[in-house]
């Protein structure tokens, strides 16, 4: 059974300094990953994901985030973090091998960017 | 940009009743959704549904959850007699198909339960 973790329930940091939000997964096969955010009372807004090519992967927002095999990691990140970053993010895998194409979500982590 | 839009946005009901989720899938795509999250948990699949019929659902999804795409264009998620633990924001979703192409989720229906 494929799963997500997020060991982190929240993360600080300053606006201007780069972030990170980690993620690692467990699936059978070759994974496709997913970060989504989500602001409040809103709905989950698709950042980027990672199916198959360049490990580094770009998306919205200035977001970018690199997907390693051998750590079964997918960490997002971004260089320069701003107030309006804040929210809650979630990383999610989907086992290719899946009928459903069902995603499985990590915990979420919840970004806190103070001025 | 397509959107996949749901109604209501907020819905209250009294424990035991039935509830009808509404959503709208982009007009084009294949597969469609439902995920729910507890407030504060993550987010949980319950259902996915192509070629009108089930194609897989979770444990969560047990006899009082039914979903039916009754037209070319809606779909719903339908919870026959709701418990308080029922509560929740419920996502609907679709994707093109099998390579998630475009998998896009509504902005959500909160239910409470009271």
């Amino acid at each position: 059974a494929q799963s997500v973790a997020q060991p982190e329930d929240q993360v600080n940091v300053a606006e201007g300094n780069p972030l990170t939000v980690k993620c690692t997964y467990s699936v059978s096969g070759n994974p496709y990953l997913f970060w989504y955010v989500q602001y409040p009372n809103r709905g989950l807004q698709f950042l980027l994901k990672y199916i198959t090519g360049d490990n580094l992967v770009k998306g919205s927002y200035g977001f970018e985030a690199e997907f390693n095999k051998s750590q079964t990691s997918f960490h997002l990140k971004k260089p320069s973090a701003l107030v309006s970053d804040s929210a809650l993010y979630f990383c999610a895998v989907r086992d290719p091998f899946d009928a459903g194409n069902m995603l499985t979500f990590g915990g979420g982590t919840r970004l806190m960017v103070k001025p | 940009e397509p959107e996949v839009t749901q109604t209501p946005s907020h819905q209250v009901t009294q424990m035991g009743q039935e509830v009808i989720l509404r959503c709208v899938p982009i007009s084009n795509h294949l597969y469609f959704y439902w995920y729910r999250q507890i407030l504060g948990q993550k987010v949980e699949f319950l259902v996915s549904f192509y070629n009108n019929e089930i194609s897989e659902k979770s444990e969560i999804f047990d006899d009082q959850f039914s979903v039916e795409r009754p037209d070319g264009s809606n779909f719903t998620l339908k919870i026959r007699s709701t418990k308080l633990e029922d509560s929740a924001m419920y996502f609907c979703a679709s994707s093109e198909g099998r390579s998630l192409l475009g998998y896009t989720f509504g902005s959500g229906t909160r239910l409470t339960v009271v």
